[in-house]
């Protein structure tokens, strides 16, 4: 089974800074990565799926992908208080790794 | 938008209670999961399905149940209820042509 690690967390930025989260994979078969975010007491959301190698912008979110270096990235520009989650890489199709706390301070 | 129901949202119980909690999906996934997560913490797997009639343990020993008779319904049951079984539980389902996973609303637990 795939494992994934995040971020040693949790992470802390200004509120209009750059947030970097990210993940590496111990295997080379996943062909699909995703992005969740997790409110307190909420259930997960996607925010961002990436198949190919490179980046992919939704808005002020860009996931990265590198498969040869099986490492997935999200960068979140402007980063505004309501970003203040956990983030979640999955770890393979059943479970997910411990995430990462991203607080975005006023 | 994702169309995965849990019911009920909060349920508050006495000890040694028969439980039910509910879970369906509109979007005709054969894939089908239980998690338990606890305020803070990651979440834990405890139950999967891959379609009708298969039905799998996950990493967190559970003492509850499930069945999947039909594709859009997947019942994760407590024979037993115990104040350790205080959680939050969600359901969710993965499929579609970009197979991802979404997550019902919760099923916040309390029992006494």
């Amino acid at each position: 089974q795939k494992e994934v690690e995040q971020n040693s967390g949790p992470l802390s930025v200004p509120e209009g800074a750059i947030a970097s989260l990210n993940c590496t994979y111990s295997d080379r078969v996943s062909q699909s990565f995703f992005w969740y975010r997790q409110y307190s007491g909420k259930s997960p959301e996607l925010i961002m799926s990436i198949y190919s190698n490179g980046d992919k912008e939704d808005g002020r979110f860009t996931a990265q992908l590198n498969k040869a270096s099986q490492y997935v990235s999200l960068l979140i520009r402007d980063s505004q208080p309501s970003d203040s989650a956990t983030y979640l890489c999955p770890r393979g199709q059943l479970t997910f790794g411990s995430g990462t706390q991203l607080t975005v301070l006023p | 938008e994702a169309d995965i129901y849990q019911t009920p949202r909060y349920l508050v119980i006495g000890t040694g209670k028969k439980i039910t909690l509910e879970c369906s999906q509109t979007m005709g996934h054969d894939k089908m999961y239980w998690y338990q997560q606890d305020p803070g913490m990651e979440l834990h797997l405890i139950h999967y399905s891959y379609g009708v009639n298969s039905t799998e343990k996950g990493d967190l020993s559970s003492e509850s149940t499930v069945s999947r008779i039909r594709t859009e319904h997947f019942p994760l049951t407590l024979e037993s209820a115990r104040p350790s079984h205080t959680s939050q539980y969600l359901c969710a389902s993965r499929g579609g042509a970009e197979n991802i996973q979404y997550f019902g609303a919760g099923t916040r637990l309390s029992v006494l």
